[in-house]
């Protein structure tokens, strides 16, 4: 089943604790993002990457880091966590030659 | 910076009735424009797109129009039913060649049987 995987879906930390957020696809898409969503604020973008190795910020990138050393996988690193990041987090991916663009199932972090 | 702004943030609509959500997006080099439907407590789902060369597109009860030189893009549900009720999101997108999106806001459509 072609899907978007995310880990873990639920998470409750402490401010400063690193954390990493895995992101997997099975689709062989290109393209893999980062979002987080807030109540009012909509899906904000916080980091894509196009290929193996090449990552753009989003909008919000402050305080993440990503990585792309493989095509399947994008984690979601917080090396620093502060109670501003708790939020749900979505990965999402897409292939090169298409727009149709797919969710994770969604993280929800909370940093206390 | 580039944005999207989308109205209203709820709306509420008699089972039967249409219903119609606006977006306004300011970068000019957009072309791509999803709308996605999101249940509560699930993933945002793709329900219909546009691109900027086609000004209207329709899929069953689900229309979206687009205009481009005021820069508005609209979604229209007709016949609304309960299974209608989530939030719904716009987007803009440079499209192919980039994957740079700017969301709305959302707008909480809630269908009253």
């Amino acid at each position: 089943e072609a899907q978007v995987t995310q880990n873990p879906r639920y998470l409750i930390t402490v401010t400063g604790k690193k954390l990493t957020v895995t992101c997997s696809q099975n689709m062989n898409h290109e393209y893999m993002s980062w979002y987080r969503q807030d109540p009012g604020l909509g899906l904000r973008q916080i980091y894509y990457s196009m290929n193996v190795e090449v990552t753009d910020k989003g909008d919000v990138p402050e305080g993440y880091k990503v990585s792309r050393k493989e095509k399947r996988n994008f984690p979601l690193i917080l090396e620093s966590p502060s109670p501003n990041q708790t939020s749900l987090y979505f990965c999402a991916s897409r292939g090169s030659s298409t727009d149709t663009q797919y969710f994770g199932p969604g993280t929800r972090l909370t940093v206390l | 910076g580039e944005n999207v702004e989308q109205h209203p943030s709820t709306l509420s609509v008699q089972e039967g009735d249409s219903a119609v959500i606006k977006c306004t997006y300011s970068d000019s080099a957009s072309n791509y424009f999803p709308w996605y439907k999101q249940e509560l407590g699930k993933r945002p789902q793709l329900i219909i797109d546009i691109r900027s060369n086609v000004g209207e597109k329709k899929d069953q009860r689900i229309a979206v129009t687009l205009n481009k030189t005021a820069k508005h893009f609209s979604l229209h549900i007709t016949e609304t039913q309960p299974e209608d009720s989530a939030v719904y999101f716009c987007a803009a997108s440079r499209g192919s060649g980039t994957y740079k999106y700017i969301f709305g806001t959302g707008t909480r459509l809630k269908v009253l049987a």
